[in-house]
């Protein structure tokens, strides 16, 4: 069965404190590995997309690497702005298959 | 970038009545659009997916009779929510395909039966 598994569940890190997420997954002729920001009520807001192993791809803060088995999105000095929940996703078969999410608190 | 517009933001509805949400896909056609509910820390589960002038698709276990979607344009996709029940109160939301490998997702609705 296809799954995305996403650790840790929640993460709190103090401003300038730089960490990563992680993103296991194990989805049958995966095309590309998503990574979305979600605030609370509203929807995911798109990050990146990595179609092969080895890529990475960076916005501001944030970089995001694909490895055959899982993806990380690392936060360099993160700031209170970047809290939100980060969501990664599999895609295959024009479907995407989400994990259930890290949540990230940045305080001052 | 593309925007997909999701209307109402949040919506409270007296059991038993049924409630519309709508999906616009605003600067672009979407061929395939998809609806996802999401309960409290939880992640999105499919439940549908919009084909524009055919029938959904739905996932296991998702009753098409009490969901029903209608993807009528190329820029318009609305779920009904038939005779809701408070176990049908979730956050719901749209999106839709804007290139072979791109999605973007709508701003979800609160859906609340009381």
């Amino acid at each position: 069965e296809d799954q995305v598994t996403q650790s840790p569940e929640a993460l709190r890190l103090q401003e300038g404190e730089s960490s990563s997420l992680n993103c296991s997954y194990t989805v049958s002729g995966l095309r590309g590995l998503f990574w979305y920001r979600q605030d609370p009520g509203k929807g995911p807001e798109f990050l990146f997309t990595l179609y092969s192993a080895g890529e990475e791809k960076e916005k501001e803060r944030l970089k995001a690497t694909l490895t055959k088995k899982e993806s990380f999105l690392h936060i360099t000095a993160p700031k209170p702005e970047d809290s939100a929940t980060y969501l990664c996703a599999g895609y295959n078969t024009d479907k995407l298959i989400f994990g259930t999410g890290t949540r990230l608190q940045v305080f001052p | 970038g593309a925007v997909v517009s999701q209307h109402p933001s949040w919506v409270i509805c007296k059991s038993g009545t049924s409630v519309k949400i709508e999906c616009r896909s605003l600067d672009f056609q979407a061929t395939t659009m998809f609806w996802y509910r999401q309960f409290p820390k939880q992640s999105l589960m499919l439940m549908a997916t919009s084909n524009e002038g055919s029938k959904a698709t739905y996932e296991q276990g998702v009753e098409k009779d009490k969901f029903l979607i209608n993807h009528a344009s190329l820029t318009l996709s609305t779920l009904t929510v038939t005779s809701a029940h408070p176990e049908d109160s979730s956050f719901y939301i749209c999106s839709a395909k804007d290139s072979p490998y791109g999605y973007t997702f709508g701003s979800g609705t609160r859906l609340t039966i009381v």
